[in-house]
C-alpha cells in the first residue's frame, strides 16, 4: 500500500532555531497538506499546496513557517524562528483529489525546549 | 458551536459489545464526511468515508444525516484491536477552502 514518508522521526531543538521537516508524498497525489497535532488536542490544519504554490492556509500559519516542493517528490515544511507552543506532532498528508479522504504521514514530532 | 462536536468519551466496552459514536458538525455547506481512527502518539488513518445512503464496511456501519447536521459510526461485536480514538472529521469547503476539520475524537477501550 502507497505510503506518506516523513523524516525525522522526532526533532528536538532549541527555541528560536530554524527546522526543516521533511516528506514524501505519495507519487501519484496531487495535493500535499500539513497539519499539526498539540499533545492531547485535536488536530489542527496549517497549509495545501496544488501546483507548486500555496492554495489554502490557516491562520496558524503565520510568517514563520513556509512550504516548498524543492523537487519532484519531496514537500518541507520549514519553522524559520521555534517557539515553546511549536511544540506538536506535525504530520504531513497528500491526496489524489480535493474531496478524498487523505492519506496521512507517521508525522515528526517536534520538541522545543 | 464547535465546527465538529464528538462525544467526549472515554467508552470503555467488552468484547463482542456494539458500540455507537455520534459526531455533529456546524458548516451546513461540509460535503465530504469521514472517520479516521488513530491509536496513540500515530496519525489519523482513514477508516471510511460517510455518505448519505449510509455505508457500511464489515462490522463498521456510518450514517450521515444532513439536515441535523449529524454523523455516527456503529462498531458491532467490538476487538480488542478496536481500541482506539476515533475522530469525527468533516470537509469544510466554499469559496476556495478544502480543509479537513477534525473532532477531538472519542476514545475506545475495548476489555477482554
Amino acid at each position: 500500500e502507497p505510503e506518506v514518508t516523513q523524516t525525522p522521526s522526532h526533532q528536538v531543538t532549541q527555541m528560536g532555531q530554524e527546522v526543516i521537516l521533511r516528506c514524501v508524498p505519495i507519487s501519484n497525489h496531487l495535493y500535499f497538506y500539513w497539519y499539526r497535532q498539540i499533545l492531547g488536542q485535536k488536530v489542527e490544519f496549517l497549509v495545501s499546496f496544488y501546483n507548486n504554490e500555496i492554495s489554502e492556509k490557516s491562520e496558524i500559519f503565520d510568517d514563520q513557517f513556509s512550504v516548498e516542493r524543492p523537487d519532484g517528490s519531496n514537500f518541507t515544511l520549514k519553522i524559520r524562528s521555534t517557539k515553546l507552543e511549536d511544540s506538536a506532532m506535525y504530520f504531513c498528508a497528500s491526496s489524489e483529489w480535493l474531496s478524498d479522504g487523505y492519506t496521512f504521514g507517521s508525522g515528526t514530532r517536534l520538541t522545543v525546549v | 458551536r464547535k465546527e465538529v462536536e464528538q462525544d467526549p468519551g472515554p467508552f470503555n466496552v467488552p468484547e463482542g459489545a456494539t458500540v455507537a459514536f455520534n459526531c455533529t458538525y456546524s458548516n451546513s455547506a461540509s460535503q465530504s464526511f469521514f472517520w479516521y481512527r488513530q491509536d496513540c502518539r500515530k496519525e489519523p488513518k482513514l477508516l471510511m468515508s460517510v455518505y448519505s445512503s449510509g455505508n457500511e464496511d464489515g462490522r463498521f456501519t456510518a450514517q450521515l444525516n444532513r439536515a441535523s447536521q449529524y454523523i455516527s459510526l456503529l462498531i458491532r461485536d467490538s476487538k480488542l484491536s478496536d481500541s482506539a480514538t476515533y475522530l469525527c472529521v468533516v470537509l469544510k469547503s466554499g469559496a476556495g477552502s478544502y480543509q479537513l476539520t477534525f473532532g477531538k475524537g472519542t476514545k475506545l477501550s475495548v476489555i477482554p
